[in-house]
C-alpha cells in the first residue's frame, strides 16, 4: 500500500537552511503529482508546494518563493523541499500528500509529518 | 489568492445530521475535497471532487458544491467522527484550504 514518510524536520535558527525529505513507496513519483502541506501548531492547513507527476512544473505558495525548492529523485521515488532563510513563520509540521490522479490538487495519503521548528 | 472560509465550530447530538459549510467566490467552479483530521493525526481525505467518496469511507460521508458554498454533511453522526473538517478548493492553479471546523459530537 501507499506509504510516505517524511524526514529532516528539527530546530534550526532563524536565516539558516533545511531540507526535508518524503520517502514514498506503494507507488512511482511519475504517476501522481506531489505536494508538501504545513501546519504551524494549533493552526490550520496550508499548502506550500507541489512537483507535477512528470517533474516538469513545480509551483510555490508567495511566502516561500524564492526561498523554498521542491525537487524528486525518481531513483529514490523520494521528494525533497529545500527550504532557505527560514523564519519564526515557517514553524510547522510540515506534511507530504500524494495527488490522488496525475496532476490533480486533493490528496490521497499523507505521510505522518515532520516538525521543522525555527527558533534562536 | 483565492479564500475559502469555515465556521470554527459545529456541534451535533449523535445520530442526527452535521453540516459543515466552506464558502469562496463562485466556488462551484472548483473542485472541492474534504479532510478529516483527529489530534495528533495527519488528514485524511473524506470526501474528494465535490462528492465523491474514497474506497472505505463509510456512506454517512456525503459532498455537494453549488454557488458559493460546499457542504459536507454527516449523516447519523458517531462519536468516531468528531475531529476538525478542513474544506480545499483547487483548480490547476491554486489550492485553498478553510480554516477547519471542529465537529464536537455531544
Amino acid at each position: 500500500q501507499v506509504q510516505l514518510v517524511e524526514s529532516g524536520g528539527g530546530v534550526v535558527q532563524p536565516g539558516r537552511s533545511l531540507r526535508l525529505s518524503c520517502a514514498a513507496s506503494g507507488f512511482t513519483l511519475t504517476s501522481n503529482a506531489m505536494h508538501w502541506v504545513r501546519q504551524a501548531p494549533g493552526r490550520g492547513l496550508d499548502w506550500v508546494a507541489v512537483i507535477s507527476y512528470d517533474g516538469s512544473f513545480t509551483d510555490y505558495v508567495d511566502s516561500v518563493k524564492g526561498r523554498f525548492t521542491i525537487s524528486r529523485d525518481i531513483s529514490k521515488n523520494t521528494v525533497y523541499l529545500q527550504m532557505n532563510s527560514l523564519s519564526a513563520e515557517d514553524t510547522a509540521v510540515y506534511y507530504c500528500a500524494k495527488a490522488i490522479y496525475y496532476d490533480d490538487r486533493d490528496f490521497d495519503s499523507w505521510g505522518q509529518g515532520t516538525l521543522v521548528t525555527v527558533s534562536s | 489568492s483565492y479564500k475559502v472560509t469555515q465556521a470554527p465550530s459545529v456541534s451535533v447530538s449523535p445520530g442526527q445530521t452535521a453540516n459543515i459549510t466552506c464558502s469562496g467566490d463562485k466556488l462551484q467552479y472548483r473542485y472541492v475535497c474534504w479532510y478529516q483530521q483527529k489530534p495528533g493525526q495527519s488528514p485524511f481525505l473524506v470526501i474528494y471532487q465535490n462528492n465523491k467518496r474514497p474506497s472505505g469511507i463509510p456512506e454517512r460521508f456525503s459532498g455537494s458544491n453549488f454557488g458559493n458554498t460546499a457542504t459536507l454533511t454527516l449523516s447519523g453522526t458517531q462519536s468516531v467522527d468528531e475531529a476538525d473538517y478542513y474544506c480545499q478548493a483547487w483548480d490547476s492553479r491554486i489550492v485553498a484550504f478553510g480554516g477547519g471546523t471542529k465537529l464536537t459530537v455531544l
